[in-house]
This record gives C-alpha cells, sequence and structure tokens, in this order.
C-alpha cells in the first residue's frame, strides 16, 4: 500500500518563476494537509483540502500562495514569483475520510531552493 | 506563549535507558495529540496518537496525557541508537484538522 507521494523531491527555482509541488494521498485517503518547514523552525500549518473544496487555508500566505486538489489527480501547491524566503521543505499529509480525530501521514516532502 | 511548547534539547540519554519528552499546549479545547519521529533531513512518521487522559503503550513506547495540566509526554523504554531523531508533539484542537507543532526536542541516545 502506496504511502503520501510527493514530487518532486528537489526544486530550484529561481527568483520570479513559479513552484508547483505535487501529493497524492494514501490509497483511501480523501483529506489532504500541507505543512511547510523553514529551516531551523517548526512545521506550520498551510492548508486543507479535500476534493474540489479548500476547507482550511488560514496558514497560507495570502499573496502569490494557492492550493488545489481536483476530481482527478494530485493535490497542487503552487507559489507564484517565488523569493528566496520560500525555500523550505514543504510536506503533505494525508488523512482518511471520517469526523473522528484521524491521525496524518506524511510525505516525503519536496525541498524548495529559491536562487 | 507559544501553542505548543516543548524543550528544544538535545536530551541526551544512554542506550537501554527511559527517554522521557514532554510538552505543554496552551489551547484547553485540544482533544488529539501525537508525536512524530522526524530524522534530519526525512519527513515526520507518525509513533503515537492519544486523545483521553491516562497512558497509551505501544512496544517501547508509552504516550501519557494529562489534559488538566495540558501536559503531553512520550517515554521510550530501552532506548537505542536508532531513536535518536527530533520528537515533534503535535495538537489538533476540537474544532478543524490543522495539527498545531511544537518545535521539537532533539533527542541522542548514546552507545
Amino acid at each position: 500500500n502506496a504511502g503520501v507521494m510527493q514530487n518532486p523531491r528537489h526544486l530550484v527555482r529561481r527568483r520570479g518563476q513559479e513552484a508547483r509541488l505535487r501529493c497524492s494521498p494514501m490509497k483511501g485517503h480523501s483529506h489532504v494537509y500541507w505543512y511547510r518547514q523553514l529551516p531551523e523552525e517548526g512545521l506550520k500549518f498551510m492548508v486543507y483540502l479535500q476534493k474540489e473544496n479548500i476547507i482550511d487555508e488560514s496558514g497560507m500566505p495570502k499573496e502569490r500562495f494557492s492550493a488545489e486538489f481536483p476530481k482527478e489527480g494530485p493535490s497542487i501547491l503552487r507559489i507564484q514569483q517565488v523569493v528566496r524566503g520560500d525555500s523550505a521543505a514543504y510536506f503533505c499529509a494525508s488523512s482518511p475520510p471520517g469526523t473522528v480525530p484521524s491521525e496524518q501521514y506524511f510525505g516525503p516532502g519536496t525541498r524548495l531552493t529559491v536562487t | 506563549q507559544k501553542e505548543v511548547e516543548q524543550n528544544s534539547g538535545p536530551l541526551s540519554v544512554p542506550e537501554g535507558a527511559i527517554a522521557s519528552l514532554n510538552c505543554t499546549y496552551s489551547d484547553r479545547g485540544s482533544q488529539s495529540f501525537f508525536w512524530y519521529r522526524q530524522y534530519s533531513g526525512k519527513s515526520p512518521e507518525l509513533i503515537m496518537s492519544i486523545y483521553s487522559n491516562g497512558d497509551k503503550e505501544d512496544g517501547r513506547f508509552t504516550a501519557q496525557l494529562n489534559k488538566a495540566s495540558q501536559y503531553v509526554s512520550l517515554l521510550i523504554r530501552d532506548s537505542q541508537p536508532s531513536d535518536s531523531a527530533t520528537y515533534l508533539c503535535a495538537v489538533k484542537r476540537d474544532a478543524g484538522n490543522m495539527l498545531t507543532f511544537g518545535g521539537g526536542t532533539r533527542l541522542m541516545v548514546k552507545p
């Protein structure tokens, strides 16, 4: 049973370019979360999505960042006009459907470097 | 005050000893609590979840929750060098699904 998959694992972008990070949840999971881990900092929640819906984007910067989870295909976190401060590890997690407290399982992450 | 606080460490214990990791949280509405292990350069790996007061054991790991005192702890018995990692405490509020993480405690188990 494949776990959460993320690609690319490493991404290098020049300032001003766009970064697209992809996440496929675990089989049977319909909830997707994106977290960011800046160097020497803790994990911070960014956004929570279900298929075709953004449920909570309270942790997402208001500008340049967007996320989607289409009916078909992976969830995508998009960062437009990247700046050096966007360099970080971006982790996707998924959890199964349901209302009971559920555990989140993390993918391997995408390490974004902005030069 | 941070929402979830952990001593950053490093916590150094000899091989075979018990490692005790602590976490406090500020939001009394928190209902679900998780411990993740993160090796350097890797992603967080879920070790334990705990939802009610008391102890929960899984192999060499025991999670303890005290909602009245707003703390969660993780005990690792018979610590091994392979347990050397950063341990992240995560808390979920009653409303919403987001996890709030502490800064992590770095554990070093010395052979």
